[in-house]
């Protein structure tokens, strides 16, 4: 298995403009992760997706940020408009029956920075 | 979900055993610990979790505390490339409505030197 697939694995983009991050999660897996890690605030739960519906989206910064999961081997993360407080490293994780095991799979996440 | 304190900064000798500790102090009957490790650019990777027996896996060992208020994360043999930030997390497995979410705090830096 290729493990969770997440692009792009850099983006630098300017102040204002749109930012999408993609995820695909592990074949199978019902539950799906946005992490976002910086060095002030570490890795901060964004949402949690169960069977592509979102279940938690409590640690969304704001209205500028939206996620959505239209199938089961795809999920999106978008930012418009972009700030430079959003510089950080964007993690995508699945997970299978996670209530049950609690085992996070991670990617290598989305390195963004905001100029 | 229970908070942990986890010390932060380690070093170990390569080829000797790595023990981290976590404490756990108020954590409650329902609530498991989780370990994850995240070596250097790349995603958080998950190590051992256990309720109150100790556990082991390839990977490492988890010791838990008879009243469960602290553990130990055991890596036999520390190689260099264990070096990382190790997570120590204790949450609910889901029941109900909740999911169980995985809350990281900010660990504890291994240094595995030669």
């Amino acid at each position: 298995d290729a493990g969770v697939i997440q692009s792009p694995r850099h983006e630098v983009t300017e102040m204002g403009q749109e930012v999408t991050l993609r995820c695909k999660p592990i074949s199978g897996h019902n539950s799906l992760f946005w992490y976002r890690q910086t060095m002030m605030r570490g890795l901060e739960l964004l949402i949690y997706f169960n069977n592509n519906v979102p279940i938690d989206d409590s640690g969304m910064p704001e209205d500028r940020f939206s996620a959505k999961m239209p199938n089961a081997s795809f999920s999106t993360l978008k930012i418009q408009p972009s700030e430079p407080r959003d510089s950080a490293v964007y993690f995508c994780a699945s997970s299978f029956r996670q209530g049950l095991t609690g085992e996070l799979f991670f990617g290598e996440g989305s390195r963004l920075t905001v100029l | 979900d229970a908070k942990t304190t986890q010390p932060t900064s380690m070093d170990c000798a390569e080829g000797r055993a790595a023990n981290l500790p976590c404490n756990h102090s108020t954590i409650s009957g329902n609530e498991y610990v989780y370990w994850y490790r995240q070596i250097h650019s790349q995603g958080p990777q998950y190590i051992i979790h256990g309720l109150k027996n100790n556990e082991t896996n390839e990977m490492a060992s988890l010791i838990i505390t008879e009243d469960r208020k602290s553990s130990t994360l055991i890596l036999p043999h520390a190689t260099l490339r264990d070096t990382a930030v190790y997570y120590c997390i204790v949450r609910a497995n889901a029941g109900g409505t909740s999911y169980g979410k995985l809350t990281f705090g900010q660990g504890t830096i291994l240094t595995v030197h030669p």
